[in-house]
Formats: C-alpha cells, sequence, structure tokens
C-alpha cells in the first residue's frame, strides 16, 4: 500500500496565483480530511468528505480556499487567489471507519511570494 | 478556550528519561483517544489509539485516558534519540461506527540526546 500520496510536495507561487494540491487517498477509504499546519495554529482542519460528499467545511479560512472530490480516489484544494499568509504545510488524510485513526500524507509545504 | 490543550514545549531529555505528555480537554462527548508522533517535514503517524478510559501499553509507550479528569497521557519508557519528534494528542466524541472529526492539540516538541 503507497500511503496516501499528495502532490506537489513543494509549490512556490507568487501572491495572487491559483494555486491547486492533489490528493490520492487509501484505496478503500471512505473519509477524507483537508488539514494545514503552521507553527502559530498548529493543525487545523479545512474540510472533510465522507463517501466523496462535503461533510464539514467550516474550517475553510475564506472563499479562496475551494475542495472538491470528484471520486473516491481523488481530491483536489484549490486556492484563488493565493496570499502570503497562506504560506503553511498542507496535509491530506484519509481513514476507513474512523476507529483506527487517520493516515496521513507527507503533505505539500506552499510557499506563496 | 480550545477543545484541546496541549503544553507545546519544547522538552528536552537525557537517553533513558521517562518522558510524561499530557493533554486536557473541555468537550465531555470525546471518547476516542490518539497520539500521533509527527518527525519533521513528515506527516503525522498514528502512535496509540483509546477507547474512553484507562491504559493501554505498546513497547515503551503507555497511553493514559482520565476522562473523569478529562486528562490523557502518553509516557515513553527509557527514551530514544530515535523518539525525538513531535507528539500530537488527538480526539473525537465519533458517530456510531465511524470516528467523525479529531481535535488535535498542538503537539509537544520533544527531543532526546544521547
Amino acid at each position: 500500500d503507497a500511503g496516501v500520496i499528495q502532490s506537489p510536495r513543494h509549490e512556490v507561487t507568487e501572491m495572487g496565483q491559483e494555486v491547486t494540491l492533489r490528493c490520492k487517498p487509501i484505496s478503500g477509504h471512505n473519509s477524507l480530511f483537508w488539514y494545514r499546519q503552521t507553527m502559530m495554529r498548529g493543525l487545523e482542519l479545512l474540510i472533510y468528505f465522507n463517501n466523496n460528499v462535503p461533510i464539514d467545511d467550516s474550517g475553510m479560512p475564506e472563499d479562496r480556499f475551494s475542495a472538491k472530490m470528484p471520486n473516491a480516489s481523488f481530491s483536489t484544494l484549490k486556492i484563488q487567489p493565493s496570499e502570503p499568509r497562506d504560506s503553511a504545510v498542507y496535509f491530506c488524510a484519509s481513514s476507513l471507519t474512523g476507529r483506527d485513526g487517520y493516515t496521513f500524507g507527507s503533505g505539500t509545504r506552499l510557499t506563496v511570494v | 478556550q480550545k477543545e484541546v490543550e496541549q503544553d507545546p514545549g519544547p522538552l528536552s531529555v537525557p537517553e533513558g528519561a521517562i518522558v510524561s505528555l499530557n493533554c486536557t480537554y473541555s468537550n465531555s462527548a470525546f471518547q476516542y483517544f490518539m497520539w500521533y508522533r509527527q518527525y519533521s517535514r513528515k506527516g503525522p503517524e498514528l502512535l496509540m489509539y483509546t477507547y474512553s478510559s484507562g491504559n493501554k501499553e505498546d513497547g515503551r509507550f503507555t497511553a493514559q485516558v482520565d476522562k473523569s479528569s478529562k486528562y490523557i497521557s502518553l509516557f515513553i519508557r527509557d527514551s530514544q534519540p530515535s523518539d525525538s519528534a513531535t507528539y500530537l494528542c488527538a480526539m473525537s466524541a465519533g458517530r456510531g461506527s465511524t470516528l467523525g472529526r479529531l481535535y488535535f492539540g498542538r503537539g509537544t516538541q520533544l527531543t532526546v540526546w544521547p
């Protein structure tokens, strides 16, 4: 099992540009989570999906952020337009029933200059 | 008040020491309690998982949950330099057979020096 796969690993972009982060969850997992991690705020839940349906997006900071899960094996998190304060590590995680916790990807380190 | 409080440290101990990491929480509905370990520039990985109150032991690691005090702990015996990482507590109320949303602490940065 390859685990949760995120791409790209690093992204440097200029303010105002669109950024798309990608995630492939573990096959068979039915829940997918997007988190953002910073030194100041720790891990923050942005949005989570259950069976491809968004369940809770209350953590999405503002309308510049959007997430989709078109099928069980793929999800995207998009930021448009990006701002320097969006610089963080973005993690995707998936789980089956959740009883065994989440499996995290290696993260995407985003820098907006 | 945050749902989960965790002292960020940093915590620095010599090899072989017993390490105690702790979290407090405010939501009495939490039933599932976990500890994640995160190495630098990596994603968090599940280390320990407990349901409701009590203790759970796995090798050098022991997780304790005291729901009456809303307090959870992770003990590391005979700590090793390879244990140097950030440890995050996490918890959930769960809904039926699903875990639902996990609430994380800020993480405690641990360094074990040889």
